[in-house]
């Protein structure tokens, strides 16, 4: 099994609808984030949690929210999705100094 | 503005070829400075992290350079194979907005052709 696992792995889905993106980790570490990928442009940080109830806004958090369920499982929810959310999301954990470990990604696309 | 600029943004090469990346930041303070590899449709991942005290790190033949003073830092890599074939992501972590973060180039986009 991956150490990090999200699902589902693509989604489409239609303006103004509701989604849960889910992410899940074997690693045992307390660092979790949510990060969104375009096309010629970097990974760019949406939320982060430092243990179960931490949770912090990152640099592009409007239209998004969070939960942190357990230490291994961090959802992101778009409360009513638009098409410019079309994109490739990635959930990642950390230890505090240590490298990321990123799941294979949520291809997300807003019609 | 804490930026991180990559260069070139795609390049093709020969199978056995070497080649270089380039990447190129201004985000202070600096804590460190990653370099990764993303696979079309999977994650990135780590190949290197370097403190603003290493100059090179090695991993295969995958190797890092960073100069602190000029603000670079290269990835070489050697007798390229097909499996290279990827993006490579030049991260830099520094304090912004109150936190720790990591800051990511837009990656260069390396295609090896047979």
């Amino acid at each position: 099994d991956a150490d990090v696992t999200q699902t589902p792995r693509n989604r489409i889905t239609k303006t103004g609808k509701r989604i849960m993106l889910e992410c899940s980790q074997t690693k045992g570490h307390d660092r979790m984030y949510w990060y969104r990928q375009d096309p010629g442009l970097g990974l760019r940080l949406i939320y982060y949690s430092f243990d179960v109830k931490d949770i912090n806004k990152g640099e592009i958090s409007d239209g998004y929210s969070v939960s942190r369920q357990a230490q291994a499982k961090f959802s992101l929810s778009l409360e009513s999705a638009i098409p410019n959310q079309t994109a490739l999301y990635f959930c990642a954990t950390s230890e505090e100094r240590g490298g990321y470990t990123f799941g294979s990604g949520t291809r997300l696309t807003v019609v | 503005k804490n930026q991180v600029e990559q260069s070139p943004q795609s390049l093709i090469i020969l199978e056995g070829k070497n080649c270089t990346l380039q990447c190129n930041y201004t985000v202070s303070p600096f804590s460190n400075l990653r370099w990764y590899k993303q696979d079309t449709g999977r994650g990135p991942v780590s190949l290197t992290i370097m403190t603003f005290s290493e100059n090179t790190k090695s991993n295969g033949r995958y190797t890092a350079t960073l100069d602190a003073d000029t603000k670079q830092s290269s990835l070489h890599i050697t007798a390229s194979q097909l499996s290279d074939s990827a993006s490579y992501i030049c991260v830099v972590r520094g304090f912004s907005g109150g936190y720790n973060k990591l800051i990511f180039g837009a990656g260069t986009r390396l295609a090896v052709h047979p």
